[in-house]
C-alpha cells in the first residue's frame, strides 16, 4: 500500500522560511495535501496540489511537487510563532477512496 | 454553519467497558472516516464509509466497530477488545470525487483509567 514519510521535527527562527518535506511511494496518487494541526484540535487543510502540477503558491505557502522523485514540499515564508503546529502530508487517489497520511512534522518557531 | 462535530471532547473509560464516540456532519457528504492519532505515528485509518449502510475496515479496525445508519452520522465504538484504546480520535468527511478536501472534526481524546 501507499507509504508517506516525513521527518518528525523542524525548528526555525521567526521570520525565516520553513521547508517541510514529504515522500510517498504510490506514483498513481492524484491529490496531495498539506494539513495543519494545532494542539488538541482537528486538522485544517492548508493547501493541495494535483499531480499534474509542479508548483502552487498561496500567499506565504508554496508547494513544490517532484513527481519523478515522489517528493512534496511545503515552504512557509516569513514563519511566525502562530505557524507552530504539526503539519501532515497526505495523498489520495483519483477516486478519493482513502487518504493516506504521513506521521506529521512538528514545526517549532523560535523567537 | 456547515461542519463536522465530534463529541465529547474528552472521554474517560474504565478498562473492560465499551464506549461510543459521536461524529455528526451537516455537509451532506457521502464519505466519512475515523482515524486514530498517536504521538509520532500520524493518523491511522480505523474504518471508513462511502455510503449509508456500508462501511469498510481500515488499517487498524480490530477492537472497533462502526455503524452508518444515517448519512450524517458515523459513530465509533471502542470495545473492550481494543488492547490500547487511549488515543486521540479524529472523524472526517468528504464528498469525493466532487470535492478535493476532507473536513475534520475537533477530535475526541479517550483515556482509559
Amino acid at each position: 500500500g501507499e507509504d508517506v514519510e516525513q521527518s518528525l521535527f523542524l525548528s526555525v527562527r521567526e521570520g525565516d522560511s520553513s521547508v517541510i518535506n514529504c515522500t510517498y511511494t504510490d506514483s498513481s496518487s492524484t491529490y496531495l495535501y498539506w494539513y495543519k494541526q494545532e494542539p488538541g484540535a482537528g486538522l485544517q487543510l492548508l493547501t493541495y496540489i494535483f499531480s499534474n502540477m509542479d508548483m502552487k503558491q498561496d500567499q506565504r505557502l508554496t508547494v513544490l511537487l517532484n513527481k519523478k522523485d515522489k517528493h512534496l514540499s511545503l515552504r512557509i515564508a516569513d514563519t511566525q510563532t502562530g505557524d507552530s503546529a504539526i503539519y501532515f502530508c497526505a495523498v489520495s487517489d483519483n477516486y478519493g477512496q482513502n487518504f493516506v497520511f504521513g506521521p506529521g512534522t512538528r514545526l517549532s518557531v523560535l523567537p | 454553519d456547515g461542519g463536522i462535530t465530534q463529541s465529547p471532547k474528552y472521554l474517560f473509560r474504565k478498562e473492560g467497558q465499551n464506549v461510543t464516540l459521536s461524529c455528526e456532519q451537516n455537509l451532506n457528504h457521502d464519505a466519512m472516516y475515523w482515524y486514530r492519532q498517536d504521538p509520532g505515528q500520524g493518523l491511522r485509518l480505523i474504518y471508513y464509509s462511502q455510503i449509508v449502510n456500508d462501511f469498510q475496515k481500515g488499517d487498524i479496525a480490530e477492537g472497533y466497530s462502526v455503524s452508518r445508519e444515517k448519512k450524517e452520522s458515523f459513530p465509533l465504538t471502542v470495545t473492550s477488545a481494543q488492547k490500547n484504546p487511549t488515543a486521540f480520535y479524529l472523524c472526517a468527511s468528504s464528498n469525493r470525487p466532487v470535492d478535493t478536501e476532507a473536513f475534520f472534526g475537533q477530535g475526541t481524546r479517550l483515556t482509559v483509567v
